[in-house]
């Protein structure tokens, strides 16, 4: 398995302006992965975070809005920035376990409010 | 892109009760995982599954991997009110390269 943490847990922001989300792994992963989760709703992902190469970001999501960096193997940020509303939601970061068998972790995810 | 449809959407079951849900795939999957969720937690992996017709086993819960390869299962046996929370399917598709599909979700209700 493999243990991620995630900062903040949560923060109530105010519109237009822009927070940063850490996620931290206990062991050194080629991957990450960041998610978001809308009220209600199933997980979607935001993009792919690559140690030394840009991330690779799904469709509906651009990296002026949704900047990231992976810095290291155990270390990636995610922005949001310039928020709305339509931004709160859950954000979540995953890997993929080390032990060679496809499972894929989750950190305990940050609630983001926007007002 | 690959869709996962997840069934039902929601459940309210009494204390004891056995649950099923699944999920379906109009495409191939090479893995299939379920998670569940608290509220305000990230979702916790609670079975994988690799191979078609692969029955895997976690305590209570019993998961299958189907033998056409586009739908897996997941049975809940003599619910307790801790099994409360949401479940997610996921797969790994044939062209879907590392990222995952996910399900909509169950919500489960365990009624004491």
């Amino acid at each position: 398995s493999a243990v991620i943490s995630q900062k903040p847990s949560r923060d109530i922001c105010q519109r237009g302006t822009s927070l940063t989300i850490q996620c931290q792994v206990d062991s050194q992963v080629t991957m990450m992965f960041w998610y978001r989760q809308q009220p209600g709703q199933s997980l979607t992902l935001i993009a792919t975070a690559n140690q030394g190469s840009e991330a690779t970001y799904e469709s509906g999501f651009v990296i002026d809005k949704f900047p990231i960096s992976r810095p290291n193997l155990t270390f990636s940020t995610l922005t949001v920035s310039n928020m709305s509303p339509e931004d709160s939601s859950i954000y979540l970061c995953s890997v993929w376990g080390t032990s060679g068998a496809n499972e894929q972790f989750f950190g305990p995810g940050t609630r983001l409010t926007v007002l | 892109g690959q869709q996962l449809n997840q069934s039902p959407q929601s459940m309210f079951i009494q204390e004891g009760e056995d649950v099923s849900m699944n999920c379906t795939s109009s495409s191939i999957f090479n893995t299939w995982l379920w998670y569940k969720q608290d509220p305000g937690e990230g979702p916790v992996l609670l079975i994988a599954l690799y191979k078609a017709g692969e029955l895997t086993s976690n305590g209570r819960l019993t998961a299958q991997f189907g033998i056409t390869r586009k739908d897996s299962f997941l049975n809940i046996s003599a619910s307790i009110p801790s099994d409360v929370g949401i479940y997610f399917c996921a797969g790994l598709g044939e062209t879907s390269g590392s990222r995952l599909t996910f399900g909509e979700g169950t919500q489960l209700t365990v009624n004491p």
